[in-house]
């Protein structure tokens, strides 16, 4: 199985400052079709997973342009441009590249 | 719009069986793939099980192969998980979500709490 480890796993950021999430991944992601699909999720509290991210880099639709994806081999990076008070969560990455498809163990991102 | 409700947890002891369904609304159900996932208390997310748009191909995680079975209803819209032989362990709420393009979770339910205890 495809291990995620994300760091840190929890991140005490002031409002209007940028936060950077990490994704390591232990093995490659390159799918055999030559993409990479590499996701990240936000978990509001009481709230279900919301896709934010999807192979690597691509927003999906209707996630604020303050949230970017990056990466390629083995590690990848969520970077919030400008923290908000409604981007308090849970963050997860998770690879479809491989079945079992797998999750990081989450970062929790926090307001100072 | 998409939308994905879960039904069925509940309490019940270990080594019984529960069925979850989920039912989809607001897209071509028989078209995408659909994924359970699953989050125990406090604890973070775990994939548990896919099946393809026509149910002809279907995966599972470590922990429940051989006691879950994803199923599908196309002509009712609906995604189940049979779990069987349930365990403590397997305590958690249960998710579904939609597979969609470039093989993303891009919609999830709110979920259905299991507990498993005796």
């Amino acid at each position: 199985d495809i291990v995620l480890t994300q760091t840190p796993l929890s991140s005490p950021v002031t409002l209007g400052q940028p936060a950077s999430i990490s994704c390591r991944s232990g093995q490659s992601l390159v799918h055999t079709d030559g993409n990479i699909y590499l996701s990240w999720l936000q978990q509001r509290p009481g709230q279900p997973p919301r896709l934010l991210i999807y192979k690597v880099s691509n927003r999906f639709s209707g996630v604020p342009d303050r949230f970017s994806g990056s990466g390629a081999g083995t590690d990848f990076t969520l970077k919030i441009s400008r923290v908000e008070a409604e981007d308090v969560g849970v963050y997860y990455c998770m690879q479809t590249t491989q079945f079992p498809h797998t999750f990081g163990q989450g970062t929790k991102l926090e307001i100072k | 719009q998409v939308q994905l409700v879960e039904s069925g947890g509940g309490v019940v002891q270990p080594g019984r069986s529960l069925r979850l369904s989920c039912a989809a609304s607001g897209f071509t159900f028989s078209s995408h793939g659909m994924h359970w996932v699953r989050q125990a208390p406090g604890k973070g997310l775990e994939w548990v099980a896919v099946i393809w748009y026509d149910g002809s191909n279907k995966y599972y995680g470590d922990s429940v192969k051989g006691r879950f079975t994803i199923s599908r209803d196309n002509s009712k819209n609906t995604l189940f998980l049979q779990m069987n032989s349930l365990r403590v362990e397997d305590t958690a709420v249960y998710y579904c979500a939609r597979w969609g393009n470039d093989k993303r979770l891009d919609s999830w339910g709110p979920g259905t709490r299991v507990t498993v205890s005796s």
